[in-house]
Formats: structure tokens, sequence, C-alpha cells
């Protein structure tokens, strides 16, 4: 079964742009998270989408979105980049959660995209 | 503002060394407490979910235990090899689990063994 796929790997932007990433899933997973790594933060929660829709979002500013299309595939969008936008975006997807199932998501993770804003 | 907690922040060891590091959590509301191994260019791996108060678990020469009570769970590496060289992750739901469920990771123990 093929892993959590992430694309581009490596970006370079220049302040004031906008960066789309991508993510696709693995076969079946429903919910798509998205994670931000900076140096000497571990993994900040940004949003979570399943079924088109998003169900849960970090504390980040409205520059940061993200949608989720019909075949699970989801997209995070940055405006107006900001030099401290440069991080690891993670995704990871899960089967999500299910009344009468285990009370947690086991996540799995794509290998990211490293962004550096100039 | 939940925090997970990881110490040491680093720690380097020799191959064979036993080796443990810890995760401290909020000891109220808990639902599940991950386990994540995540080596340089990779994508972290999941490595335990644990879930019960006392719950113990073991994956090849790996271990972890779990303390709901005191908010803590310790991972254990047996006979540590250069390949274990990593950093390893922890993380927890703040919320009530279900529907809303998003996880706050640790900043992580980077793990170098040393041939």
């Amino acid at each position: 079964k093929a892993g959590v796929t992430q694309t581009p790997r490596y970006l370079i932007k220049t302040r004031g742009q906008q960066v789309t990433l991508s993510c696709s899933p693995i076969s079946g997973h429903r919910s798509v998270s998205w994670y931000q790594q900076t140096p000497g933060q571990g993994l900040q929660f940004l949003f979570e989408y399943f079924s088109e829709t998003q169900r849960n979002k970090g504390n980040f500013p409205g520059r940061f979105s993200g949608r989720q299309f019909s075949n699970s595939r989801s997209e995070m969008n940055v405006s107006t980049l900001e030099l401290g936008d440069s991080a690891l975006y993670l995704c990871a997807s899960s089967l999500r959660y299910r009344a009468g199932g285990p009370p947690y998501n086991e996540q799995f993770f794509g290998p990211g995209t490293r962004l550096t804003v100039l | 503002i939940l925090n997970v907690e990881q110490s040491p922040q680093s720690l380097h060891v020799q191959e064979g060394d036993s080796t443990n590091f810890t995760c401290s959590f909020p000891s109220s509301n808990f639902y599940a407490l991950h386990w994540y191994r995540w080596e340089t260019a990779k994508s972290p791996e999941a490595l335990f979910v644990m879930t019960l108060n006392g719950d113990e678990k073991k994956k090849g020469r790996i271990s972890a235990t779990l303390n709901t009570k005191e908010g803590y769970s310790y991972l254990y590496i047996k006979g540590s090899q250069p390949e274990d060289s990593a950093t390893y992750l922890c993380a927890f739901p703040p919320n009530s689990g279900g529907s809303n469920y998003k996880l706050t990771f640790g900043k992580g123990t980077l793990l170098t063994v040393n041939p």
C-alpha cells in the first residue's frame, strides 16, 4: 500500500508570495491533518480535513488555509508569505475515529515539504 | 494551553547501551498517548499508541510504559544500535477524542547512538 505523498518536497519562495502544498493520503484514509515544524519547535497542528470539511483548526493566522477534494487529496495554501513561515510542513492521514471504534486516530505521516521563504 | 514535555532534549549513548526517556502530559481527560520515531529525512513513523493505565507495549528492542494517573510515559531502548538514532516524539490529544481529535506533540528527544 502506498504511503502518504507530498509535493513538492522542496520549495523556495520570497516574502509576499503565496504557496500551495499538496498531500495525497493513503488509499482509503479520509482524514488529512497538516502540521508545521520550525527550528526549536515541536510539530504544531495546523488543521484537519475530513470529507472535504475542515474539522479542527490550530492557532495559526488566516493566511494559512486548506481544502480537501472528493478523492481525499488535500492542499494547503499560505498567502502573503513571511520569513517565519519557513518550515517543514507535514501532512498525515488517518482512517479517523469511528463511533464504537478505538478512541484514537493513528496518523501516518508523509515526508514533508520543506518551504524556505527568502 | 496543553503542555506535552519530553526529556531529555537530546541524548548520546554508545552502541549496546540501554536508554530511556520520558514524556509528561496532563493526567486529566486522558484518551491516548502516541509515540513516534522520526529519522532524519524520513517521515515520522508510529511506534505505539497507548490507551490504558499500566499499558506496556513492545516492538523489538523498544518498549513503552504508561502511567495515566501521574501523567507520564517512558520509552526504553535495549541494546541501542546506530540505526536507532532518531528523534522520538510523543503526542497527546488535548480534546475529548471522538470527532474532535488532534495531536499535540512534544519537542522530542534526539537520540544519537555512537558505534
